[in-house]
C-alpha cells in the first residue's frame, strides 16, 4: 500500500459528459501527479501540482483541468468525454516540490471507462 | 531527448526459472534517476528501486536484483527463481533535469510466469 487513494476506483460514463477523479496523497507530501495509462499512449504525464499551485503541465488535454485543495488532496475534472478518454488514471505523490530526485508513490488509479 | 525503451513486450517463463528484463534508456543530462515500477494484475503501480546516476554498484533484495550500467545506457532487472506472484507488467522509468517533474516510463514488459 503506497498511501496513496484515488476514488472512485471504476467510472462508466457516456460521451460528453463531464467526470471528477480524487486523489489524497500520503501523508505529508505536498506534490500531486497526475497520469494517464492508455493502451496505445502507454503512461503519459499529465499535470503536477505542489502544494495547491500548478507545477509542471504534460500531455494534458484543454478538456481536463485538475486543482489541488488546502489540504492538498487533488481533482482532476475530465469533461466532453471522448471514447479515446477510456483510460486507467494514475495519481501519484512525492514529499516536496517534485524535483527529479524524489521517487513518486502512485495510487490503485482509477478505470475511466467512456460509452 | 528523453526515452526509455523496453524491447521486450512480453516474457513468459516457468516457476523457478531467472529472467531478466532489459531497459535501456537515453538522456543527454548528467545527473539523472531510473526507476523500476511492477504493475500486478490488480492495476496498481508499485515502486520496485530507484537508482541515481552516479551509483553503478549493482543492488539485490531478496530475489530483486538491479544491473546499472552507464556505459551502455542499461538498467536492466533480474528475478531470481520466479514465482507466480511475480506475474506483472513491469516499467522501466527515467527522470532528470530536463524532465522536470515528470517520470518518463518505457512501454513495459509483461512477465508471466508459469507453474
Amino acid at each position: 500500500d503506497s498511501g496513496v487513494t484515488q476514488t472512485p476506483k471504476h467510472l462508466i460514463t457516456a460521451t460528453g459528459q463531464r467526470v471528477t477523479l480524487r486523489c489524497s496523497p500520503r501523508s505529508g507530501d505536498l506534490s500531486v501527479y497526475w497520469y494517464q495509462q492508455s493502451l496505445d499512449q502507454g503512461l503519459q504525464f499529465l499535470i503536477q501540482y505542489y502544494n495547491g499551485e500548478e507545477r509542471a503541465k504534460g500531455n494534458i488535454l484543454e478538456r481536463f483541468s485538475a486543482q489541488q485543495f488546502p489540504d492538498l488532496h487533488s481533482e482532476l475534472n475530465l469533461s466532453s468525454l471522448e471514447l479515446g478518454d477510456s483510460a486507467l488514471y494514475f495519481c501519484a505523490s512525492s514529499p516536496r516540490q517534485g524535483a527529479f530526485q524524489e521517487t513518486q508513490y502512485f495510487g490503485p488509479g482509477t478505470r475511466l471507462l467512456v460509452l | 531527448a528523453q526515452k526509455v525503451t523496453q524491447a521486450q513486450t512480453e516474457i513468459s517463463v516457468v516457476e523457478k526459472e531467472d529472467v531478466t528484463l532489459d531497459c535501456v534508456y537515453e538522456t543527454r543530462d548528467t545527473t539523472y534517476y531510473l526507476f523500476w515500477y511492477k504493475q500486478p494484475p490488480s492495476g496498481e503501480l508499485v515502486f520496485l528501486i530507484r537508482r541515481n546516476s552516479f551509483d553503478e554498484q549493482n543492488e539485490i533484495s531478496g530475489r530483486y536484483s538491479w544491473n546499472f550500467q552507464k556505459s551502455t545506457s542499461s538498467f536492466n532487472f533480474t528475478i531470481t527463481a520466479s514465482q507466480v506472484v511475480d506475474s506483472a507488467v513491469y516499467f522501466c522509468a527515467l527522470s532528470s533535469y530536463s524532465s522536470a517533474s515528470k517520470i518518463i516510463f518505457g512501454s513495459g514488459t509483461r512477465l508471466s510466469i508459469r507453474p
